[in-house]
């Protein structure tokens, strides 16, 4: 049973492009959540999607966009990088549309370097 | 302004004592939380969740606390090995905008030495 899976595993960028990042959930899962995680910190909520449409959104400026496919994949776009999005990307599913009490399942993330 | 703190000093013992780890929050009201493991390189992974109607919780050697009075979580893994080195991470989830966002904090690194 395959779990969360991410890609690419590393990828370096400079400041001004934009970036793709692609997460296949754990099989039956139906959500999936993005979060970013700085060296030395906590992984940060970035957005949740279900039913293809983001359901909520933590503090993250317009830059950051995501969907949603019919397979419940998911991608993470964002645009005009900045120093600061260095960082482990790091994507979640869960279950049942993600409810209250759902554990969530995370893979093991795309490492973002910007130069 | 609301927080989570966790040790972020690293927590060093020897193998077969009992490692505490401690989260502690402000203004939140959380309706559960959650407690992970993260190694170097990977993704985290979901160990327990205990909910802020229940005082502990246990699964094998592992066994969480919550007080909603004092603002505060323990995690405690007995008769420790080697092999739970990692850095362990709570995650609050609290009520916002009609759903639960989950919050993390940075984590407490444990060592354990053989």
């Amino acid at each position: 049973d395959a779990g969360v899976t991410q890609s690419p595993t590393h990828l370096i960028k400079t400041r001004g492009q934009q970036v793709t990042l692609r997460c296949s959930p754990k099989s039956g899962h139906d959500t999936v959540s993005w979060y970013q995680q700085a060296l030395g910190q906590g992984p940060q909520f970035i957005f949740q999607y279900y039913e293809e449409e983001e359901r909520q959104r933590g503090n993250f400026p317009d830059r950051f966009s995501g969907h949603q496919f019919p397979n419940y994949s998911s991608e993470l776009n964002v645009n005009a990088l900045l120093l600061g999005d260095s960082a482990l990307y790091l994507c979640a599913s869960s279950l049942a549309g993600g409810g209250s009490n759902q554990p969530q399942h995370f893979g093991d993330g795309t490492r973002l370097s910007i130069l | 302004s609301q927080k989570i703190e966790q040790n972020s000093e690293a927590l060093n013992i020897q193998e077969g004592k009992t490692a505490t780890l401690t989260c502690n929050y402000t203004n939140y009201s959380p309706a559960y939380l959650q407690w992970y493991r993260q190694d170097p390189g990977r993704g985290p992974v979901f160990l327990l969740l205990i909910r802020e109607n229940e005082k502990e919780k246990r699964k094998e050697r592992l066994k969480v606390t919550f007080d909603t009075t004092l603002k505060q979580s323990l995690f405690h893994i007995t008769a420790s090995q080697p092999a739970d080195s990692a850095t362990y991470l709570c995650a609050l989830n609290a009520l916002s905008g009609g759903s639960y966002i989950p919050t993390f904090g940075r984590g407490t690194s444990l060592i354990v030495h053989p």
